[in-house]
């Protein structure tokens, strides 16, 4: 089973930031936070990880709570094409571990003009 | 590199058929997961390949279900005697060991008649 829980969907104007939430109360302390989102009729595409430090790269912004206990994706102008389902996963990180992702039902993010 | 490649993009198929699908993934990752995605679920583990090594099976894949990944490059599916629930989106992923996030291919979508 997932070892997160998210809402089943949310909505979020075009041109503003929309804040994806994620509970993750039981994750390891070796364990990592992964988003990833699946648009419709594609494979899903990896946005961005983190362990505990705050994570921004071109796509989003990863705010992860001082206990890791829950987090919030942030896309900062969010358009048309961030529509999809977003996923948060928890999974451990590095070489020595099968690496597998364990999806839950995610979040629908619909971004409407 | 033109990312994790899928072939073929859609396949229909009579119940008690075999079907193989290949999956080419980015070249220089290591890693290869096979995953299974159902309407309106996220997808689902079904195996691991670390270059040639078959290192992981769910128990989703059953008898009739086999991978392979000769010499480490590409990877096939082969799914036998296939059944209606055989149905789905067939997803292939490929990683570098550190797991800074995968990259996903469209995808295989297998509808069995």
């Amino acid at each position: 089973d997932a070892k997160t829980t998210q809402p089943p969907s949310m909505d979020c104007a075009e041109g503003r930031a929309a804040n994806l939430p994620c509970n993750h109360s039981t994750i390891s302390g070796n364990e990592y936070v992964y988003w990833y989102r699946q648009i419709h009729s594609q494979g899903p595409q990896y946005i961005i990880h983190g362990l505990k430090n705050n994570e921004t790269n071109e796509m989003a912004s990863l705010i992860i709570t001082e206990d890791r206990k829950s987090s919030t994706l942030i896309l900062p102008h969010a358009t048309l094409r961030d529509t999809a389902v977003y996923y948060c996963i928890v999974s451990v990180y590095g070489s020595s571990n099968t690496g597998k992702l364990i999806f839950g039902q995610g979040t629908t993010l619909q971004v409407k003009p | 590199d033109t990312g994790v490649s899928q072939d073929p993009r859609h396949k229909i198929t009579k119940r008690g058929q075999n079907v193989t699908f290949r999956c080419d993934p980015i070249s220089e990752h290591n890693r290869l997961y096979w995953y299974r995605q159902t309407l309106g679920q996220g997808p689902e583990f079904l195996t691991y390949f670390q270059n040639e090594a078959q290192l992981e099976k769910s128990r989703l894949l059953s008898d009739r279900f086999s991978a392979e990944r000769p010499k480490g490059s590409f990877s096939t599916l082969e799914i036998q005697r296939t059944e209606q629930g055989d149905s789905a989106m067939y997803l292939c992923a490929s990683s570098f060991p550190a797991g800074r996030g995968y990259t996903f291919g469209s995808g295989t979508r297998l509808t069995v008649v």
